[in-house]
């Protein structure tokens, strides 16, 4: 399993745009990038997932360098409502496997 | 509504007995996970079920049982074995094969007493 290295926390204010970078250093050639989005006292739900170079959505957009032994989540304009902590994942796709959640990286919006 | 359900929300034990977590999920979905969530923690994987009839044993395993008899039912029993019951208990589903993804229920706070 890729292991995945993301900072313990940041912080940022509303309405700007927010970049968290997961490091995957080992991760193999048919592995996916997940990220996940947890409030307190609930389950994480799916944010976006991507193979590499860019991928967008309705609520953020991953970027994913050529090597992929990393990759970003961007959160454009954020606001109170998207503190939370966020988890980067690593694994193959399209086979039922072992989901191994880090620590994930606390974002707290200030005013 | 598709989903997966977790009961019930809160529980407490006293020490030394044995407590089932129910998970039930209509979404048609062959994995399924139990995970344990400590304050200002991450999710650790406690059990793991590919398939009806079948688990693996995930990180934090010692303490804890599980079954897997029908594909929509995943149970988990937390056990008097496991010294340190008292936390957030959570359990998803997975596959889609449009997408992966991994649905969870709403979790179980466990309190020993």
């Amino acid at each position: 399993l890729a292991k995945t290295t993301q900072p313990i926390s940041m912080d940022s204010y509303e309405g700007q745009e927010v970049n968290i970078t997961c490091s995957h250093n080992n991760i193999a050639t048919n592995d996916y990038i997940t990220w996940y989005q947890q409030f307190p006292s609930q389950g994480p739900r799916f944010i976006i997932q991507g193979y590499k170079t860019k991928v967008t959505n309705e609520v953020a957009s991953l970027f994913i360098p050529a090597d992929r032994k990393s990759s970003t989540l961007s959160l454009p304009r954020v606001s109170l409502s998207d503190t939370a902590v966020y988890y980067c994942l690593v694994g193959a796709r399209g086979s039922a496997r072992q989901l191994t959640f880090g620590s994930g990286t606390q974002l707290t919006v200030l005013p | 509504d598709g989903g997966i359900t977790q009961s019930p929300k809160y529980l407490f034990r006293k020490e030394g007995q044995n407590v089932t977590l129910s998970c039930e999920q209509n979404l048609n979905h062959d994995a399924m996970y139990w995970y344990r969530q400590d304050p200002g923690q991450g999710l650790r994987l406690i059990y793991y079920s590919q398939i009806v009839n079948d688990f693996q044993k995930g990180d934090i395993a010692e303490g804890y049982s599980v079954s897997r008899e029908k594909k929509e039912s995943f149970p988990l029993t937390v056990t008097s074995a496991q010294k340190n019951p008292t936390a957030f208990y959570l359990c998803a589903s997975f596959r889609n094969p449009d997408r992966d993804e991994a649905f969870f229920g709403q979790g179980t706070r466990l309190t020993v007493v």
